[in-house]
């Protein structure tokens, strides 16, 4: 149980393109899903806080109108990148995080999205 | 301000066991996590700990939570070659939308 899956998996696109992500758990709903950035050797930064049917809460630095986030139901979130430059090129990894709370809070991931951006 | 902090390479030999230490700072954290994360791919929760807890074993893994200390570690008996993978410490803070905070994760190279 508790499964989460990313589309696309991987991704490369010209610069100046938008890429949506797509973030689906599987087998259970999600009031809450997150997205997370991952750069090579690091760890992963939270990018925004994403509840079903309101606006998501982003985190200093990262800009709402370039990541575009929408929750529209108990089990997809969609990530966006708008105008897509090279520097955005990164690992997109979502997690969600269930409804019901018997798994201590916990947050399943997402295989993550390879963005590649030329 | 909160802070994951682990070291980031641990090398050990088939069949040892294998300690991966994380020390945290906010001591409002609720819970405690261990991610794995191969190449590649997602990260994969491997267990969690309250906070109020001391100790939690499963199968090959244990955890122990210093929280005097704000120490947690990891440990994996009889590692083998498919646990190498970079682990991640991370806490959940109480009274937050279940955001987590992830230390910069330890890279456990395993040798045959």
């Amino acid at each position: 149980g508790a499964v989460v899956s990313q589309h696309p998996s991987r991704v490369i696109c010209k610069s100046g393109t938008s890429v949506k992500i797509e973030c689906r758990s599987l087998d259970f709903q999600a009031t809450t899903m997150f997205w997370y950035r991952q750069f090579p050797k690091q760890s992963l930064m939270l990018m925004a806080t994403s509840n079903e049917g309101s606006k998501a809460t982003y985190e200093q630095g990262v800009e709402k109108d370039k990541f575009l986030i929408n929750h529209a139901s108990l089990t997809l979130s969609t990530l966006t990148v708008t105008s897509a430059h090279p520097e955005d090129s990164s690992f997109y990894i979502c997690s969600a995080r269930p409804f019901l709370r018997e798994f201590a809070d916990t947050q399943y991931f997402g295989p993550g999205t390879r963005l590649t951006v030329l | 301000g909160e802070d994951v902090e682990q070291s980031l390479f641990l090398s050990v030999r088939e069949g040892d066991s294998s300690v991966i230490n994380c020390t945290y700072t906010d001591s409002s954290s609720t819970y405690l996590y261990w991610y794995k994360q191969e190449p590649g791919a997602g990260l994969q929760l491997l267990t969690y700990i309250f906070s109020n807890m001391d100790m939690k074993q499963d199968q090959r893994l244990t955890v122990l939570l210093n929280k005097k200390d704000k120490h947690l570690s990891l440990r994996i008996a009889d590692t083998q070659t498919g646990d190498s993978a970079i682990y991640f410490c991370a806490e959940s803070m109480r009274g937050s939308q279940g955001n987590l905070i992830f230390g910069k994760g330890t890279k456990l190279s395993v040798k045959p």
